[in-house]
């Protein structure tokens, strides 16, 4: 099994920067990735990380350390239409292959 | 990017009915397809890993003998849901892992799962 948390919500106003944290604990870890969420839709992927370091990818980065367990996504000039669930997926080696254990989403309300 | 597709979106059965729900890659081949299971406010739980070709792997506590998967092709996938319940009310999502492909997995738009 594997523990992913990360904060419930966050507001954030327009035009401002956001972090969103995650931290894990697992076994077999084979990369960390993000993904967005609007209501009633299936999730989209935004980044991944395997190795320790910086991803970044226009507005959206996304930062891992394996040692602490620890990944972040940071959304920069936030947009109206960023508001969504924000959530953080960790692929571990399994019996069923590659599977991804997601945790339960922060909830990112960007306000005018 | 690649495209997966789900059918139905929506749907409505009675207590004790069956429903299938499907689920394909439309422009890539997938060699393996997951199903996951969503409720409300709660994350994205694995259900089930089909390889094509082969019998689907359940995660623990997933019934298979209710759930039951079936990957005949490298791009379709169904679920069927046996004797549904009303707690099997939810949002249902496969997504496709592209042959040959590194790391991505693109998801389904979703089926909503509603047992009266």
């Amino acid at each position: 099994g594997q523990n992913i948390d990360q904060p419930t919500e966050m507001t954030a106003t327009e035009g401002a920067i956001v972090q969103i944290n995650c931290t894990y604990q697992t076994s077999g870890f084979n990369g960390l990735f993000w993904y967005q969420q609007h209501a009633g839709e299936a999730p989209t992927f935004l980044s991944y990380n395997v190795l320790d370091g910086l991803e970044e990818k226009g507005r959206f980065s996304s930062f891992l350390s394996r040692s602490k367990g620890y990944s972040y996504l940071l959304l920069k000039e936030l947009q109206m239409k960023d508001s969504a669930s924000y959530l953080c997926a960790v692929r571990q080696r399994g019996n069923s292959g590659y599977a991804l254990n997601f945790g339960k989403g922060t909830s990112l309300l960007v306000t005018p | 990017g690649a495209v997966v597709s789900q059918h139905p979106s929506r749907v409505i059965c009675k207590s004790g009915t069956s429903v299938k729900i499907e689920c394909r890659s439309l422009d890539f081949q997938a060699t393996t397809m997951f199903w996951y299971r969503q409720f409300p406010k709660q994350s994205l739980m694995l259900m089930a890993t089909s390889n094509e070709g082969s019998k689907a792997t359940y995660e623990q506590g997933v019934e298979k003998d209710k759930f039951l998967i079936n990957h005949a092709s490298l791009t379709l996938s169904t679920l069927t849901v046996t004797s549904a319940h009303p707690e099997d009310s939810s949002f249902y999502i496969c997504s496709g892992a592209p042959l040959g492909g590194n790391y991505e997995q693109y998801f389904g738009p979703g089926t909503r799962l509603t047992v009266t």
